[in-house]
């Protein structure tokens, strides 16, 4: 069965204090791995996606690895507007998504 | 990203009445959408998959007659939650599915009283 552990559940940063989310996962034949933000009463927006290990990928302050059992994405020196609920996800055998529970991000001024 | 338009982004109904949500895929004709329910400190959950032209396919525990969804064509799914009680007042989000890309509309906060 499919599987996505997200880590820490909740984490507060001081702003410029820079750290890492995990995204831990199972699934039989990964497609890609997704990484969203999700601001309160909002939909998911689109961050990055992942597709093989090895794999970074980049945008302002945040950056997103890949390994074969799990994914982080690292937020350097955050600002208060990246205060967010962080979601990852994986693609596997159909299109559509099976999502972690997130992590709420509160950076502190 | 991709343009997805999902109406009413809030509604509060009472309960035994049905609510119905739209969703426009602007950009791309999607002829599969992806409709998501996500409950307080809960994960995204899959409930169902419309076709476009076809019936939908329904996750395990969710009841087709409850949950009517009609994919009336290529760039419009709706659903409707019938008979609503207050166990079905949650966040309903739809993704058109685009293969390896994943955009989602802003969703729809349902409140049933």
């Amino acid at each position: 069965e499919d599987q996505v552990t997200q880590s820490p559940e909740a984490l507060r940063l001081q702003e410029g204090e820079s750290s890492s989310l995990n995204c831990s996962y199972t699934v039989s034949g990964l497609r890609g791995l997704f990484w969203y933000r999700q601001d309160p009463g909002k939909g998911p927006e689109f961050l990055f996606t992942l597709y093989s290990a090895g794999e970074e990928k980049e945008k302002e302050r945040l950056k997103a690895t890949l390994t074969k059992k799990e994914s982080f994405l690292h937020i350097t020196a955050p600002k208060p507007e990246d205060s967010a609920t962080y979601l990852c996800a994986v693609q596997a055998g159909a299109n559509n998504l099976f999502f972690g529970t997130g992590t709420r991000l509160t950076v502190i001024p | 990203g991709a343009v997805v338009s999902q109406h009413p982004s809030r509604v509060i109904c009472k309960s035994g009445t049905s609510v119905k949500i739209e969703c426009r895929s602007l950009d791309f004709q999607a002829t599969t959408m992806f409709w998501y329910r996500q409950f307080p400190k809960q994960s995204l959950m899959l409930m169902a998959t419309s076709n476009e032209g076809s019936k939908a396919t329904y996750e395990q525990g969710v009841e087709k007659d409850k949950f009517l969804i009609n994919h009336a064509s290529l760039t419009l799914s709706t659903l409707t939650v019938t008979s609503a009680h207050p166990e079905d007042s949650s966040f309903y989000i739809c993704s058109p599915d685009r293969g390896s890309e994943a955009f989602f509309g802003q969703g729809t906060r349902l409140t049933v009283v």
